[in-house]
């Protein structure tokens, strides 16, 4: 079975452009998470969806960052305008069942804004 | 508020060794979820074990091993016959079953070292 998928797998901007990550759960799971990971702050829980139903967005840090769950298989994580703070590895998680389950990790995308 | 602990930044172990890993969490919930992930140098998060907070048994599972004790609110986690290949960041996280939320705090990681 294939895990969460995450593309790009590297992205590197220059400051203002806008920046759309992608990411596709494991299939049958109905919870999707998205987290940021810095050497500063750690890993930090930035949104997640329950049955594409946004339920806590508390950790997006400014309006500059959106996420959209269009459907069961596809979610999106956009930063417009970006800025070299936002630089980060950004990680999808899904997760199946009733919760509280562990969370599946995508591989990660590493963002650099210059 | 719910927070993870883990105190120790760094490790560094020499191949046979054993070596533990401490984390210490905290809630008001008396229904929660604890989570070890492992972090290789390629990047990903990989996860090894859950428990409940109903389920105090040590868990063993090759050379790894778990300790769950509510009474020092700890989940400490042990490598036995450490191997170069277990060089990683390993995490530890909470997830409060109350109120249906679903949110995993994680500690900041732990980076262990195992030199051949």
């Amino acid at each position: 079975d294939a895990g969460v998928i995450q593309s790009p797998r590297h992205e590197v901007t220059e400051m203002g452009q806008e920046v759309t990550l992608r990411c596709k759960p494991i299939s049958g799971h109905n919870s999707l998470f998205w987290y940021r990971q810095t050497m500063m702050r750690g890993l930090e829980l930035l949104i997640y969806f329950n049955n594409n139903v946004p339920i806590d967005d508390s950790g997006m840090p400014e309006d500059r960052f959106s996420a959209k769950m269009p459907n069961a298989s596809f979610s999106t994580l956009k930063i417009q305008p970006s800025e070299p703070r936002d630089s980060a590895v950004y990680f999808c998680a899904s997760r199946g069942g009733s919760p509280p389950y562990e969370q599946y990790f995508g591989p990660g995308t590493r963002l650099t804004v210059t | 508020a719910q927070k993870v602990t883990q105190a120790q930044t760094e490790i560094s172990v020499v191949e046979k060794e054993d070596v533990t890993l401490d984390c210490v969490y905290e809630t008001r919930d008396t229904t929660y979820y604890l989570f070890w992930y492992k972090q290789p140098p390629s990047g990903e998060l990989v996860f090894l074990i859950r428990r409940n907070s109903f389920d105090e048994q040590n868990e063993i599972s090759g050379r790894y091993s778990w300790n769950f004790q509510k009474s020092t609110s700890s989940f400490n986690f042990t490598i036995t016959a450490s191997q170069v290949v277990d060089s990683a960041v390993y995490f530890c996280a909470l997830s409060e079953a109350w109120g249906g939320s679903e949110k995993l705090v994680f500690g900041k990681g732990t980076k262990l070292t195992v030199n051949p």
